[in-house]
């Protein structure tokens, strides 16, 4: 069984367009990541969210965390095809080093 | 140079070969980790170094094995591999081993199987 489900799996979209990814779980977490990993390259950290009911924003990207910390959202305002890659969730349960990760969300912005 | 470096970046190798991956961060951190990223799975966390201590260790078979010299260099040492093997192995690094601290990953060494 996954911890953290992420959907949808792939999406594909036009550039301008919006969009919003998710990252879901039956279990409580401390604290959310989101990171983007391109083609060729090593995941990047994007964000991390610890307050249930946070919001973050970075640019065109925002990013929520449930109020129960068990899931997580984000959302592209008219994406660009910078904005592709591979968009994973990790989610850490406590103050150790462990962070489990989801499948994935791979976005395919096209011009 | 800065970052997470990783070499090689490809790996071919035969089921009775033994070579090593190569991971060096300088980023000043204290915790190195080895992650395997097979197609339509999540990253697996594999092995955990903190302060160069071995800190976990997840069900990984013994046909790896890693090395931690100092807080700057990881090896992950392969023997006997097999073809479900094959996969994206990248390495992280953190400042310490806090689950809140951003990790760093180096670009992966795509490792074949033959």
């Amino acid at each position: 069984t996954q911890l953290l489900e992420q959907s949808p799996q792939f999406l594909s979209i036009q550039e301008g367009e919006n969009l919003t990814v998710y990252c879901n779980s039956s279990s409580v977490f401390s604290s959310l990541q989101w990171y983007r990993q391109e083609p060729g390259e090593g995941p990047v950290l994007l964000v991390t969210v610890v307050t249930g009911g946070e919001v973050k924003k970075l640019k065109r990207l925002t990013f929520q965390f449930g109020d129960a910390r068990k899931d997580s959202s984000l959302h592209i305002t008219a994406a660009q095809p910078g904005d592709t890659g591979l968009y994973l969730c990790a989610g850490s349960r406590g103050s150790n080093y462990k962070l489990t990760f989801g499948k994935g969300t791979l976005l395919t912005v096209n011009p | 140079e800065t970052g997470v470096t990783q070499t090689p970046r490809h790996l071919v190798m035969g089921m009775t070969n033994k070579k090593s991956l190569k991971c060096e961060q300088h980023l000043g951190h204290n915790a190195m980790y080895w992650y395997k990223q097979s197609a339509k799975k999540p990253l697996e966390l594999m092995f955990v170094y903190n302060f160069k201590e071995q800190t976990e260790n997840n069900s990984v078979p013994s046909r790896f094995s890693p090395e931690c010299p100092n807080s700057s260099h990881l090896f992950l040492h392969l023997h006997t591999l097999q073809p479900e093997d094959s996969a994206l192995y990248l390495c992280a690094s953190s400042q310490d081993g806090g689950g809140i601290e951003p990790q760093h990953f180096g670009d992966g060494t795509r490792l074949s199987i033959l």
